[in-house]
């Protein structure tokens, strides 16, 4: 199975300051056929379900704001939230859909510092 | 309007079973590959199962190969999850999950509770 691992498990930030995930997987989930990161990430706050922020590693799926950006490449990649909002309060996980076999990140917690 | 309603959680003893459910409305649900995901706690979201158009086609975790079986009816719009021989490990919240675009997920159930527990 492909292994997630996020960092860190957890991050406080200050209203308006830039909240940084990481997510790295253990082997590449870069396909070369098509150059396609397959990588999602989620929010999921408590008592709802989850919502896909980004697919494909960096494209911000319709309707969400344009502070939360996706980057990354092969095995490496990163979750950004500028400018940190009250309502961005919630876990964040990396999926890969390279394998059969989906596999989440274990999650990262955003709180406001 | 797309809806995914699960049911059919609860308390179980080790060992036992329980069959979730996960009735869709809203869109042509047979169009669609399906999956469940579950949340555990302190671990996050783990995902569990998978099942293709037709339900000739199915994939599981490890964790739970063996003991689930995903089916699904598409006259009933309605997605399953049968669980056999429960585990401690095996409680959380499991949703299930419309797969959009044939890997990511647009649309997802509010979740129903399973524990397993003596």
């Amino acid at each position: 199975d492909i292994v997630m691992t996020q960092s860190p498990d957890s991050l406080a930030v200050s209203l308006g300051e830039r909240a940084t995930i990481n997510c790295k997987s253990s082997q590449s989930i870069l396909y070369n056929s098509n150059n396609k990161n397959y990588l999602a990430w989620y929010q999921h706050k408590p008592g709802q379900p989850p919502k896909l922020l980004i697919s494909w590693a960096s494209t911000r799926e319709s309707g969400v704001p344009d502070r939360f950006s996706g980057s990354g490449s092969g095995t490496d990649f990163t979750l950004t939230i500028t400018s940190l909002q009250a309502e961005d309060v919630a876990f964040y996980y990396c999926q890969q859909y390279y394998d059969v076999l989906r596999t989440f990140g274990q999650g990262t917690k955003v709180e406001i510092k | 309007e797309v809806q995914l309603v699960e049911s059919g959680g609860g308390l179980v003893q080790p060992g036992g079973s329980l069959r979730l459910s996960c009735g869709a409305s809203g869109f042509i649900f047979s169009y669609y590959w399906m999956h469940w995901v579950r949340q555990v706690p302190g671990e996050g979201l783990v995902w569990v199962s998978r099942i293709n158009l037709n339900g000739s086609s199915t994939d599981y975790a490890d964790s739970v190969k063996g003991r689930f079986t995903i089916s699904r009816d598409n006259a009933k719009n309605t997605l399953y999850l049968q669980m056999d021989s429960l585990r401690a490990e095996d409680t959380g919240v499991y949703f299930c999950a419309r797969v959009a675009d044939g890997y990511t997920y647009d649309h997802w159930g509010q979740g129903t509770q399973v524990t397993v527990s003596s």
